[in-house]
């Protein structure tokens, strides 16, 4: 069974830092794109970033380039969102996904998690 | 970065009756490769996101024939022939042929 699993979100003050981690199985991970993609409250989809199955090359929305970056670490079968300079406005849960745009041969998804940026 | 933008935002629908959605991008969504990375998803309340036509028009697995998608270029259509209650919830349009990749605004789905 395929399995996406988050963490790390939480509360924090503007100007601060997370790092959410996502922790992947049941499927060869090191093989596919991954991707963050995240939900403000009561809001649309919004596409955070993507990485290439080797790490060669990644793509950050301009909402958050320069603050945050994606990362993977194949033998451990994860994937990671460093999230600095935090705005109120990048309050939302955020989900790990990696979806066959181009194949239609996967569809994953994690539950997501909460990141709450407020004083 | 590529615009998307859904029409209606919102759609009461009888069970049993037809409903469709639209989406139009800002420019062409034909990739060099000469492919459309064109998605609708269905997101249902509570629940992430769930990919349901990839490339214009190809069902992911499992997704009932009710569901179906159209068209080229900038011009977009997901149609569901028979609105079943199970179809509740929030309907994306995406790009993906060129990044950043872009959602429409979403269109909620309400059964009358």
């Amino acid at each position: 069974e395929v399995q996406l699993v988050e963490s790390g979100g939480g509360l924090v003050q503007p100007g601060g830092s997370l790092r959410l981690s996502c922790a992947a199985s049941g499927f060869t991970f090191s093989r596919f794109w991954m991707s963050w993609v995240r939900q403000a409250p009561g809001k649309g989809l919004e596409w955070v970033a993507n990485i290439k199955q080797d790490a060669s090359e990644t793509f950050h929305v301009d909402s958050v380039k320069g603050r945050f970056t994606i990362s993977r670490d194949n033998a451990k079968n994860s994937l990671y969102l460093q999230m600095n300079s935090l705005r109120a406005e990048d309050t939302g849960v955020y989900y790990c996904a990696s979806l066959g745009l181009q194949t239609g041969n996967r569809d994953y998804w994690g539950q997501g998690t909460l990141v709450t940026v407020s004083s | 970065d590529i615009v998307m933008t859904q029409t209606p935002l919102s759609s009461p629908v009888t069970p049993g009756q037809p409903a469709s959605i639209s989406c139009r991008s800002s420019q062409s969504l034909v990739h060099s490769d000469g492919n459309t990375y064109f998605s609708w998803l269905q997101q249902r309340p509570g629940q992430p996101p769930r990919l349901l036509i990839y490339k214009i028009s190809n069902r992911f697995s499992g997704v009932p024939d009710r569901f179906s998608g159209s068209g080229a270029g900038t011009d977009f259509t997901l149609k569901i022939s028979r609105v079943e209650a199970e179809d509740v919830g929030v309907y994306y349009c995406l790009q993906a042929t060129q990044f950043p990749f872009t959602f429409g605004q979403g269109t909620k789905l309400e059964i009358k």
